[in-house]
């Protein structure tokens, strides 16, 4: 099946700082999407990206659909305390394949 | 509008026992999803349902796990039995169906946490 490499697998950032994770396919997908989870809860949906080269903003959060259609980022801006929790890419194509998360901490 | 509602929230089992959780979907929502998520990975998709029909159920361990949908709203998924392996967050997710790019969007409930002893 599709493997999903997202890295880096954990950060631990200054609060202020600026976060960059990214995730890459063997293969293509038509859609990209960034979820953050945090303890006992689903992942919530962040951004959702549709077209190679596409670059969308959600408040502090930028991501963007690779231009190969097999990679995506996601910055984080000015990070705070509550920006604290694990990131996760999915892309879809036919089929919904998640990666494994990027987990941020945030220190005051 | 109100979000994907899953009971129960946590169980607690001993191996070769029976679970069942139970999913209702975004009103309007004709796709269905159930994933398994193991500690310290993201969710792998279990089966997905177009309404009540299943469209994919490839990673599904038919086994033991069983997923329907009767009436095309609300679902449940069962282990009979229960492996120890089987211990993880059981998440439910919907979305809307067709071809507009939109209908990609999946909302997840906030899962069921298994623990199998």
């Amino acid at each position: 099946g599709q493997q999903l490499n997202q890295s880096p697998q954990s950060m631990f950032i200054q609060e202020g700082e600026d976060v960059s994770m990214n995730c890459t396919s063997s293969s293509i997908f038509n859609t990209w999407l960034w979820y953050k989870q945090e303890p006992g809860e689903g992942p919530v949906l962040l951004i959702a990206l549709y077209k190679a080269g596409e670059l969308t903003s959600n408040g502090r959060l930028t991501a963007q659909f690779g231009i190969t259609r097999k990679d995506s980022f996601l910055n984080i801006s000015a990070s705070i305390p509550s920006d604290v929790g694990i990131y996760f890419c999915a892309g879809n194509f036919n089929k919904f394949y998640f990666g494994s998360g990027t987990k941020l901490n945030v220190k005051p | 509008e109100a979000g994907v509602a899953q009971s129960p929230r946590y169980k607690i089992i001993e191996k070769r026992q029976s679970v069942a959780f139970w999913c209702n979907p975004i009103s309007g929502h004709a796709t269905l999803y159930w994933y398994q998520q193991i500690l310290g990975q993201g969710p792998k998709l279990l089966i997905q349902f177009q309404n009540n029909g299943v469209v994919d159920d490839s990673q599904l361990p038919k086994d033991r796990f069983s997923a329907e949908r009767l009436k095309g709203v609300d679902s449940t998924l069962k282990i009979q039995p229960a492996k120890l392996e089987d211990s993880a967050v059981y998440l439910c997710a919907s979305s809307h169906s067709g071809t507009s790019e939109v209908y990609n969007e999946q909302f997840f409930g906030p899962g069921t946490r298994l623990t199998v002893l």
